[in-house]
């Protein structure tokens, strides 16, 4: 079965780190651009991040560039996304989804969301 | 406030036809970028319902479909039904933010 898994979310202080784990499995991971998507509590989505397939491109929303970094492990079948200086405007669930380009570039495959609380 | 613009809400009686629409600029709809829609049932991940303005993942009833004209795309349901009660949203690649974006959503309500 294609599927990807979040993990890492949780209860964090402003300004402090977390980092997000999504496993892929089912598909050949290597050969898909990946993203991060994050939905706050009762709001709409927001893009937050992407990554070429070896890793070698990035792009970030401007609400968290510089504060977070995504990158993947191939060998692991892994996407990670970093967060750093987190604020309260970070809370929100974080789903990972891959980018398929035999669907014209859509995001066809989405994991099941982590949950990130900024709180003190 | 999102780049692409859609309604807040859309709602509908069982059996009827509804449009969603995702009005965008040049830098993204009008500049021949695809526009995609995911449909997002309560309390569960975005599921990709029409991609490349206007084709069907298998498995997504033929009641959905997708257009594109201009600066703007639509999405149409047909024989609503009360499942298809969700939140729906555009998404598209901007030339200008050299990055994806998604509309800011519409909840469809099956009265």
């Amino acid at each position: 079965e294609v599927q990807l898994v979040e993990s890492g979310g949780g209860l964090v202080q402003p300004g402090g780190s977390l980092r997000l784990s999504c496993a892929a499995s089912g598909f050949t991971f290597s050969s898909f651009a990946m993203h991060w998507v994050r939905q706050a509590p009762g709001k709409g989505l927001e893009y937050v991040s992407a990554l070429s397939t070896s890793g070698g491109s990035t792009y970030y929303a401007n609400s968290v560039k510089g504060r977070f970094t995504i990158s993947r492990d191939n060998s692991k079948n892994t996407l990670y996304l970093q967060m750093g200086s987190l604020r309260a405007d970070d809370m929100a669930v974080y789903y990972c989804a891959r980018r398929n380009w035999g669907v014209r570039d859509a995001f066809d495959i989405w994991g099941q969301g982590t949950m990130v609380t900024v709180s003190s | 406030q999102s780049v692409l613009t859609q309604p807040p809400s859309v709602s509908g009686a069982p059996g009827q036809r509804v449009t969603i629409s995702c009005t965008g600029s040049s830098s993204n709809i009008g500049a021949g970028y695809d526009v995609h829609w995911y449909q997002q049932l309560p309390g569960t991940a975005p599921k990709l319902l029409i991609y490349g303005n206007s084709n069907r993942p298998s498995g997504v009833p033929d009641r959905f479909s997708g257009s594109k004209s201009g600066t703007s795309a639509s999405l149409a349901i047909t024989g609503l039904q009360a499942e298809d009660e969700a939140d729906y949203y555009c998404q598209s690649y901007d030339s200008s933010l050299s990055g994806w974006m998604f509309g800011g959503g519409t909840k469809l309500t099956v009265l």
